[in-house]
């Protein structure tokens, strides 16, 4: 079963416009993790914030994480063509083991 | 450093054939993951194995899917007989260790065609 639900499904920007992609989920968890997969390749991990963590950055990836709404959302600025991709939340719960949620697509447009 | 590496890439069978996946994990990683990702949807664990350990297997459908890591490193997954319902990426990774806050690292995954 997945937990992590990403909203929108899709999403398409002009390049050099920032890019919100959002994640909910259900229970407690430990952390939240975001994942990116290129087309036909395996997954490349983004970034993980904890669950007392709120605001986390690397590079033009900025995370948040609101515990009281279950929801997490991953901000890239000033997007490339390259950041095309499908991302993926996953939430670390009390066993450790990461769920994914469904993705989403992103597409960057040159 | 190289990276987790899965062979074969792509791999199409008729249903009721028999079909395994390799997969070798990053050097030193003691964790390493099988999941599935079916077409549209994230990857879902099917095995996690600790060092040669198999310590979390609930999500694998025992009845034709076996998997093994001897020697603690390479790892391979097996269906027997396929079904078309497996047709999926299966996707192999590896973390140092278990536990929280541990990066999994992945393999570009195995492309599975069950005709």
């Amino acid at each position: 079963s997945q937990q992590g639900e990403e909203d929108p499904q899709a999403l398409s920007i002009q390049e050099g416009e920032n890019a919100t992609m959002n994640c909910s989920y259900k229970t407690s968890i430990n952390n939240l993790q975001w994942y990116r997969q290129n087309s036909g390749r395996g997954l490349v991990h983004l970034i993980l914030i904890r669950s007392n963590e709120r605001e986390k950055h690397s590079g033009r990836l900025r995370v948040t994480l609101d515990t009281s709404k279950k929801s997490s959302s991953l901000l890239i600025t000033a997007s490339r063509a390259a950041d095309t991709a499908s991302y993926f939340c996953a939430t670390g719960g009390a066993n450790s083991k990461l769920t994914f949620g469904k993705g989403i697509t992103l597409s960057v447009r040159p | 450093e190289a990276g987790v590496v899965q062979s074969p890439r792509y791999k199409i069978i008729e249903k009721k054939q028999p079909v395994a996946f390799w997969c070798n994990p990053i050097s030193g990683h003691n964790t390493l993951y099988w999941y599935r990702q079916n077409l549209g949807q994230g990857p879902e664990l099917l095995i996690r194995y600790e060092n040669e350990e198999a310590v979390d297997d609930s999500q694998l459908p025992k009845d034709r899917f076996s998997a093994e890591r001897l020697k603690g490193v390479d790892s391979t997954l097996k269906i027997q007989p396929a079904e078309l319902g497996d047709s999926a990426v299966y996707l192999c990774a590896s973390s140092l260790n278990w536990g929280q806050d541990n990066e999994q690292f992945f393999g570009p995954g195995t492309r599975l065609t069950v005709l």
